[in-house]
């Protein structure tokens, strides 16, 4: 089945640094790849997702890259912000798989005012 | 007001003991699941629901049942058998489609005494 790495396991920054999260995946065949975020005590929420045809998408200061050919995609986050400090999954799935997806261990991002 | 509600948020269980954690959509979202959360090791699915009166298991599906007898409910039993139930388990639903989006309910929290 599929596995997801996801690296690092927390990342601390300071308010208006840019953020990097890396994850791979093992199979070939995944091609679609979202990010949730949970804030502390909430549910977790899709913030931006990418699909194996493109090889960036971006949505005001978040952005995910895509390498097939490597297998892996990251999420990066520029100039945040305090309200950015949550943990945040990358998942993996195949196009037939709906839901079910394959999520990384989580990173919990801290950004200090 | 749309959304997932799952009850109770918070369980404590005697060892040995059923336990049924409730989860309701008014969404009309086809598939649902339910997802384990532990510390450091992401979410993993236990057991998903694509249409009503058929479900299939996910990765960690050992120790858990599940029926599906409504399109609004899947209500997830953490039975005697599961070695390890303490922990946080999200349910959640999408769209029949592929790599619908996840919404996820606020979480029950399972401890085990």
């Amino acid at each position: 089945g599929e596995n997801v790495e996801q690296h690092p396991s927390t990342l601390s920054v300071q308010e208006g640094d840019s953020a990097v999260i890396k994850c791979t995946y093992s199979d070939s065949a995944s091609n679609y790849f979202p990010w949730y975020k949970q804030e502390l005590g909430k549910r977790p929420q899709l913030i931006i997702d990418i699909r194996s045809n493109v090889g960036e998408k971006k949505d005001q200061r978040i952005a995910v890259t895509l390498n097939k050919t490597a297998k892996h995609f990251s999420l990066h986050i520029t100039e945040t912000q305090p309200e950015d400090s949550a943990v945040y999954f990358c998942a993996a799935s195949r196009g037939t798989s709906y839901g079910k997806l394959t999520f990384g261990q989580g990173t919990i991002l801290t950004v200090h005012p | 007001d749309g959304g997932i509600t799952q009850s109770p948020k918070y369980l404590f269980r005697k060892e040995g003991q059923n336990v049924t954690l409730s989860c309701e959509q008014n969404l009309n979202h086809d598939a649902m699941y339910w997802y384990r959360q532990d510390p450091g090791q992401g979410l993993r699915l236990i057991y998903y629901s694509q249409i009503v009166n058929d479900f299939q298991k996910g990765d960690i599906a050992e120790g858990y049942s599940v029926s599906r007898e409504k399109k609004e409910s899947f209500p997830l039993t953490v039975t005697s058998a599961q070695k390890n139930p303490t922990a946080f388990y999200l349910c959640a639903s999408s769209m029949y489609r592929d790599n619908g989006e996840l919404f996820f309910g606020e979480g029950s929290r399972l401890t085990v005494l």
